[in-house]
């Protein structure tokens, strides 16, 4: 069974301090890996896209890796502000159009 | 603005009632997807449809919801005789190219009373 999982699910941090979430797959066949960020009652924001064939990508404060043989991915945020409060999502995509996401990680940055 | 656009964002509707959701892609995206989402989750996979074809629907998606894509650009997705359960946001998204980066609207927020 293709699942995904999220740790911690909530999480709470000073301004300014760096920090890492945590995205883990059952199934290390994945076609690609996206990252997102949803705001309260909100649609999902893409924020990153990793290609299986991908080791990290980049943008901004953001970097997220992949590692397909032990079936995690992480979204490191440097120098978090209060307007990165919100709940980050990791989706696995399957096959191209089967994509699976977690629970998501609620993160509140304190100013 | 040419994101995904969702309508209508809030439905409010008696059990029993049918209701019915439009979602407008990102254009020239060949792809469209149907998610729902409940509290405390992340979306679950509904349908996906490449141009004007369904091509796959999840177990979730019962017989009292129908999805259609007429001409390959806008969608809709009907639930006949909505049951407190169907309460969710529904959330479209659509995509192209070889690595389906997918682009989400605001969703509508379905309540059942």
């Amino acid at each position: 069974k293709q699942e995904v999982t999220q740790i911690p699910a909530a999480l709470s941090v000073p301004e300014g301090e760096n920090l890492v979430l945590n995205c883990s797959f059952t199934d290390s066949a994945i076609y690609n890996l996206q990252w997102f960020r949803q705001d309260p009652g909100k649609g999902l924001t893409s924020l990153l896209l990793i290609q299986s064939s991908q080791r990290e990508q980049t943008s901004g404060r953001l970097n997220a890796s992949l590692d397909k043989s032990s079936g995690r991915s992480t979204l490191y945020i440097a120098a978090s502000q209060p307007g990165d409060s919100a709940t980050y999502l990791c989706a696995a995509d399957y096959n191209n159009n089967d994509m699976r996401f977690g629970a998501g990680t609620r993160l509140t940055v304190k100013p | 603005d040419t994101g995904v656009s969702q309508d209508p964002r809030h439905k409010i509707t008696k059990r029993g009632q049918n209701v019915t959701f439009r979602c407008d892609p990102i254009s020239e995206h060949n792809r469209l997807y149907w998610y729902r989402q409940t509290l405390g989750q992340g979306p679950e996979f509904l349908t996906y449809f490449q141009n004007e074809a369904q091509l796959e629907k999840s177990r979730l998606l019962s017989d009292r919801f129908s999805a259609e894509r007429p001409k390959g650009s806008f969608s809709t997705l009907e639930i006949q005789r909505t049951e407190q359960g169907d309460s969710a946001m529904y959330l479209c998204a659509s995509s192209h190219g070889t690595y389906n980066e997918q682009f989400f609207g605001p969703g509508t927020r379905l309540t059942v009373l």
